[in-house]
């Protein structure tokens, strides 16, 4: 069964301070694809990364960076240097090939970067 | 060009009523899913469609809600007899032919009185 478990439902850090949020997956698919989304109060869905099962390399983009690993089936993502425009709930998400690609979502990390 | 279009943003509708959602995919996607997010929930999958046909249905509820995605105009999420339950986000996202990337759509905020 494909399933995402996002451990940290809420998390608050002040302001400049590092912050990971955790992300742990299960599938039985060899082909499959992990996402990050941010969803500001705005409310939108904004895309932040995707990575295929086959492509292991950690991934920076600024303040964000990506660290997955299928040993033990997680995808973590840290904000280096928070602001407090970070403020927003965070979503792990995952697609398998074999499943038409519809994605399963966790259930959310709200983070709160404090001023 | 264009992203995913939804419309309206926000609709109200009171129990018993029908609610229609519209989803213009980007130009030149012919693969529409319809996800739904209850109140401080994430994202659950509803409904797969490509033009004319509904690929995977499993997330949808089977009374009330349909959804269809025809060879003109844009793909409409249809709940009919609406009830309180009912009140969420309803995001469409889109995706071309072969591609494993969504683009999301800014979501429409059903609130049933």
């Amino acid at each position: 069964a494909q399933k995402v478990t996002q451990a940290q439902t809420e998390i608050s850090v002040v302001e400049k301070e590092d912050v990971t949020l955790d992300c742990v997956y299960e599938t039985r698919d060899t082909t499959y694809y992990l996402f990050w989304y941010k969803q500001p109060p705005s409310g939108e869905l904004v895309f932040l990364i995707r990575r295929n099962s086959f492509d292991e390399q950690n991934e920076i983009s600024g303040r964000y960076s990506w660290n997955f690993q299928k040993s033990t089936s997680s995808f973590n993502f840290t904000i280096t240097a928070s602001q407090v425009v970070d403020s927003a709930v965070y979503f792990c998400a995952l697609s398998e090939a074999s499943r038409d690609d519809k994605i399963i979502f966790g259930k959310g990390t709200r983070l709160h970067i404090l001023p | 060009n264009a992203g995913v279009m939804q419309n309206p943003r926000h609709l109200v509708r009171r129990r018993g009523q029908e609610a229609r959602l519209r989803c213009s995919p980007m130009k030149g996607h012919s693969h529409v899913y319809w996800y739904r997010q209850l109140p401080e929930e994430g994202l659950k999958f509803m409904v797969y469609l490509q033009k004319e046909n509904i690929i995977d249905e499993s997330g949808m509820p089977k009374e009330r809600f349909s959804a269809e995605f025809p060879k003109e105009g844009p793909s409409i999420l249809r709940i009919q007899q609406v009830v309180r339950g009912d009140s969420a986000a309803y995001f469409c996202a889109s995706s071309p032919n072969g591609s494993h990337t969504q683009y999301f759509g800014p979501g429409t905020r059903l609130t049933v009185l």
